[in-house]
């Protein structure tokens, strides 16, 4: 079964500071993984994914993760964070059978001014 | 991309009624979810709705406690029936991009059950 973890519920950086929210992964077969984002009462906010290529991609806002095919990861970085940043962040992958995705557990990110 | 737009964007109900969640997409999709957001939580994944078929739904989901409609292309609807203060959430929709591989999501509805 496919499936997506991110080990953090809640990361705090100070703004300016690079920031790294962790996912993992496992999948049968290629995946395709994406990052969301979450701003209070709001939906879902898609920022970027990797389906095949360059192992860094880059999205919106100034977020880019490395997808790293021998550690199962897709670590969402930005190298310098503001205070707006600080929202709900989800990691997910596809199903491509079903095409449904599988979310993981989300991470707070707090950016302190 | 696609647009969506979800109807109530909150509302606060009694114990043992039911509520109608709408969803509205400016463009055709085959493919549409409904997603269940409780309070802090992730993303649980009720149903997947495409145009002239049943909904299919996720273990632990039943067609008689969240009914489906998807009359066409750019329309679905979820009710949620005999609401307990447990159907407390965000209920949002989705739909799949297609070629581009997301997911575009609508705002989300609020649901307080009291």
């Amino acid at each position: 079964a496919q499936s997506v973890a991110q080990p953090e519920d809640q990361v705090n950086v100070a703004e300016g500071n690079p920031l790294t929210v962790k996912c993992t992964y496992s999948v049968s077969g290629n995946p395709y993984l994406f990052w969301y984002v979450q701003y209070p009462n709001r939906g879902l906010q898609f920022l970027l994914k990797y389906i095949t290529g360059d192992n860094l991609v880059k999205g919106s806002y100034g977020f880019e993760a490395e997808f790293n095919k021998s550690q199962t990861s897709f670590h969402l970085k930005k190298p310098s964070a503001l205070v707006s940043d600080s929202a709900l962040y989800f990691c997910a992958v596809r199903d491509s059978g079903t095409y449904k995705y599988i979310f993981g557990t989300g991470t707070r990110l707090k950016v302190l001014a | 991309s696609a647009v969506i737009s979800q109807k109530p964007s909150r509302d606060i109900c009694q114990r043992g009624t039911s509520l109608t969640i709408q969803c509205q997409v400016d463009s055709q999709v085959t493919m549409m979810f409904w997603y269940r957001q409780q309070p802090g939580q992730s993303l649980t994944l009720i149903a997947t709705a495409n145009q002239g078929s049943e909904a299919t739904y996720e273990s632990g989901f039943v067609i008689d406690k969240f009914p489906i409609s998807r009359p066409n292309l750019t329309f679905s609807t979820l009710t949620v029936s005999n609401m307990s203060p447990e159907d407390s959430s965000i209920y949002l929709c989705s739909v799949d991009g297609g070629s581009s591989y997301e997911q575009y999501f609508g705002p989300g509805t609020r649901l307080t059950v009291t």
